[in-house]
This record gives C-alpha cells, structure tokens and sequence, in this order.
C-alpha cells in the first residue's frame, strides 16, 4: 500500500477548467517528483522538488501548470487552463535523496478533461 | 540523452510458464537500473533495482533481473509466473546528474489461468 498519499484519485473538468492535484510525499522523504502518463503509459516528467525547492522542471509546466511544496503542507500541481490533452494519470513520487533514483509512488489523480 | 526501451508492449504467457520482459537503455555510462510494477488503478511498486555489483538481483515475488553492460539490457525474468502477476512493468534508468528517472513505455503482462 502507498505511502504517498494522492488526492483526489480522480477528477473531471470540463475545457478551461482549474485542475489542482495534492501529495504527500512519505514521512522523511524531502524530494518530491510529479509525472504524467498517458494512456500509452508514456511517462512524462512535470516538475520536482527538494522541500519547497524546484529542482527542475520542463518548460509546459511553466505555462499552465504550476506546482508547490509549501513546508508543513501538501505539494500540489495546478493546471489552471485545462486541456483535453491534460487528460492523463499525475503521479506523485516521493525519495530520500536526490541520489538514489527509488522512486516511492502514490496511486495518481487521474484527471479526464471533456 | 539517456533513454530506455522495452520493446514488446505486450505479453502474454500461460500460469506457470517462465517469462522475459525485455529492456535496453541508452546511456554513456552505467545507470542505476529499476523494475517496476503497476497494477491495475494502482501507483507503481518497486521489483527490484541494480546499483552495482553482481549483476543478477533478486526481487519481490521471484522476480530477478540481469544487468549486462556489454548489451545495454536490464531483462527481467521469473521462473513460473501465477495469473496474479498480470499487471504493466516498467524499467527506469537513472544516471544521478540527471536527478529524474526515464521510464520506459512498460510492457502489460497478461496471465492466462
């Protein structure tokens, strides 16, 4: 079972729509990732952070996706436009470090845009 | 650029039946190597994972993998697989100054009873 909780597990929005998605990541775990994968299961990385600190992130997140990991908060990504094209399953991963490359998983918020 | 492959998108063997899902990457030079599982409206759980060392790592629920250098493969196999193991496998790779892991496109795994 996950210790990375996502929520919500799913969410419809219609064009145009906000989406806001929330993690949090395992006790003891300072680095958060967030991934897009779509029906092919093609994993797209978004954004990720150490604490409350962006590490890296791809340029379509800098339009109209936006992400946080306030301190003693849930992390969150925000889609403030939706898309169809949005329509994936967001994963949250948590690690220890920026070293080891184990990711540990929450279950995803799939999000359906119509 | 790192990337990594998993050629068959889709296998299907019977119970008990041995299996082989393959995966090549692309990288200068050597990865930290991972197989994951994900089963259905679940996230992904970690099988196993190679840093160094012995080339062969063993994982969860029998499942091992061969790193092979000279090849580029990271190929996981288990001896006798149960219908339970029906689920989407993915290989990542990760070379440490990238900081993000690469995912493959997963091969889905179907179990015939």
């Amino acid at each position: 079972n996950s210790k990375v909780i996502q929520t919500p597990r799913y969410l419809v929005k219609g064009q145009g729509q906000k989406a806001k998605m929330r993690c949090i990541p395992e006790k003891g775990h300072p680095v958060v990732f967030w991934y897009q994968q779509n029906k092919n299961n093609e994993f797209k990385f978004l954004i990720n952070f150490q604490n409350q600190e962006v590490l890296q992130q791809i340029d379509m997140t800098e339009k109209r996706f936006s992400a946080e990991c306030p301190s003693n908060s849930p992390c969150s990504l925000e889609i403030q436009s939706s898309e169809a094209g949005d329509s994936a399953l967001y994963l949250c991963a948590s690690s220890r470090t920026q070293n080891t490359g184990q990711l540990y998983f929450g279950e995803g918020s799939k999000l359906t845009v119509l | 650029a790192q990337s990594v492959t998993q050629p068959d998108a889709r296998v299907t063997v019977s119970e008990g039946a041995s299996l082989q899902l393959r995966c090549k990457y692309s990288y200068s030079g050597t990865p930290y190597l991972f197989w994951y599982v994900q089963y259905p409206r679940q996230g992904l759980q970690l099988l196993l994972k190679y840093y160094s060392g012995d080339p062969v790592v063993q994982g969860v629920n029998g499942f091992e993998a061969e790193f092979s250098k000279s090849n580029s493969s990271f190929h996981l196999r288990k001896a006798s697989v149960h219908w339970s193991d029906s689920a989407v496998y993915f290989c990542a790779l990760f070379s440490g100054g990238n900081y993000k892991p690469t995912f493959g496109k997963g091969t889905s795994l179907v179990v015939h009873p």
